[in-house]
């Protein structure tokens, strides 16, 4: 089955250090990876994503993620994180020959001064 | 940067109402999506649309529900006899072209069936 877990429902960090969101996806083609990113009362906004090539990818606003094909794993990195990256995280998996992308449950991130 | 947009961003019904969400994709993209995010779970697909029919669609996207693209612009979704259980955020998305390129979102339309 064709699946995203996002293992953390909630993280809080602290203004300044570093972050690691977890996506691990289960899918049976040649996945297509993304991670989203919604603020309150915003919608989604794409933050990077992978089709092919380096498996480490940068995205907007500083973050990055690398893609692990042994461990199905999409795992979402911001080395220094801002209060301002206080928002809902999602991961999403997609392949070439659907339209629909598979979001997982989300991560709620909570920044602290 | 062009963007999808959506109307209403809100809407409120009574249960057994019809509502039709509109939004506008992005001028040159050929893929139109629909997806919901009941409140405190996570986003769900439900249909998408290309070349002026229905491409693929979910399990969710029964009967009562439509879609359509009225004009060069907008694109809709109805729902026919809303139910208690259709409040939701209802996203639009459009993009190029299939395979890898990436889905836009617009802010959503937050339902509410009363």
């Amino acid at each position: 089955a064709q699946s995203v877990t996002q293992p953390d429902i909630h993280i809080t960090v602290s203004e300044g250090a570093s972050l690691e969101l977890r996506c691990n996806y289960s899918y049976g083609a040649t996945p297509y990876l993304f991670w989203y990113v919604q603020s309150p009362g915003q919608g989604l906004q794409l933050l990077l994503k992978y089709f092919s090539g380096d498996t480490l990818v940068q995205g907007i606003k500083g973050f990055e993620a690398e893609f692990k094909r042994s461990q199905s794993s999409f795992n979402l990195r911001k080395p220094s994180v801002h209060w301002s990256d206080a928002a809902e995280y999602f991961c999403a998996v997609g392949g070439y020959n659907t339209d629909k992308l598979i979001f997982g449950t989300g991560t709620r991130l909570q920044v602290f001064p | 940067e062009p963007e999808v947009t959506q109307t209403p961003s809100h809407q409120v019904t009574q249960m057994g109402q019809e509502v039709i969400l509109r939004c506008v994709p992005i001028s040159n993209h050929l893929y139109f999506y629909w997806y919901r995010q009941i409140l405190g779970q996570k986003v769900e697909f439900l249909v998408s649309f290309y070349n002026n029919e229905i491409s693929e669609k979910s399990e969710i996207f029964d009967d009562q529900f439509s879609v359509e693209r009225p004009d060069g612009s907008n694109f809709t979704l109805k729902i026919r006899s809303t139910k208690l259980e259709d409040s939701a955020m209802y996203f639009c998305a459009s993009r190029v072209r299939r395979g890898g390129e990436t889905q836009y979102f617009g802010p959503g339309t937050r339902l509410l069936v009363l």
